[in-house]
């Protein structure tokens, strides 16, 4: 069975500094995307990561993904309040089978000034 | 493009009762996927329709179903419904083998 770890389960961060919230996954898959979400609202989509080595970039967002150690990183570059969310990392085992997602924890966000 | 819509957004129900979700994904999508998110247990799949066809399914029980209709838009069906159903449902649509984008989600309560 697939299973998906955060951590931490909570950051809180300093505007300005930089920081890296990791993603676990047990068994071999296809994709790892990262999701957003602001508190009452659903998810927004931010990386798809499909391969060894993959970087996506997306202002102060980075996602790496290292297939072999089973472990993604979404690094946050000088902090800002307004990326106080929670995030959640998910991966497709096997695309060919359709959608199932796995969903982390999910690592809350605080920024604060 | 509109995105993915879920009706109606909020619900409250009685134990027992029987409840049906509607979601309209983007035009043009012909996956559509429901996931169950609580704090106690997280974001949880439910099920994934395809061109009408329930392609794969989660660990949920009996009494969680669901269709999809020629246009590929998706309802979910809970019947006899416990506390623990209580959680904000998420509907996503995706092309084959694109991204999922989620819906804004249907909060249902059951007293």
């Amino acid at each position: 069975e697939l299973k998906v770890e955060q951590n931490p389960l909570f950051l809180s961060m300093q505007e300005g500094k930089n920081y890296t919230i990791y993603c676990n996954y047990s068994t071999t898959s296809d994709r790892l995307y990262w999701y957003r979400q602001d508190p009452g609202k659903s998810l927004e989509s931010l990386f798809v990561l499909l391969s060894n080595g993959a970087v996506k970039q997306e202002g102060r967002l980075m996602a790496s993904l290292d297939t072999k150690a089973r472990l993604s990183t979404l690094h946050i570059t000088a902090a800002v309040h307004d990326l106080s969310a929670t995030y959640f990392c998910a991966v497709d085992k096997d695309k060919a089978a359709g959608n199932k997602l796995t969903f982390g924890g999910g690592t809350r966000v605080l920024v604060k000034p | 493009k509109a995105g993915v819509t879920q009706t109606p957004r909020y619900l409250i129900k009685t134990r027992g009762q029987q409840v049906t979700l509607s979601c309209s994904p983007i035009s043009g999508h012909r996956s559509v996927s429901w996931y169950q998110q609580t704090p106690g247990q997280g974001l949880q799949f439910l099920f994934e329709y395809f061109s009408e066809t329930q392609r794969n399914k989660g660990n949920f029980p009996g009494r969680f179903s669901g269709r999809q209709f020629s246009n590929s838009r998706s309802e979910m069906n809970v019947s006899t419904l416990e506390l623990g159903d209580s959680a904000l449902y998420l509907c996503a649509s995706s092309a084959q083998t694109g991204v999922l984008y989620f819906g804004p989600g249907t909060r249902l309560t059951v007293t």
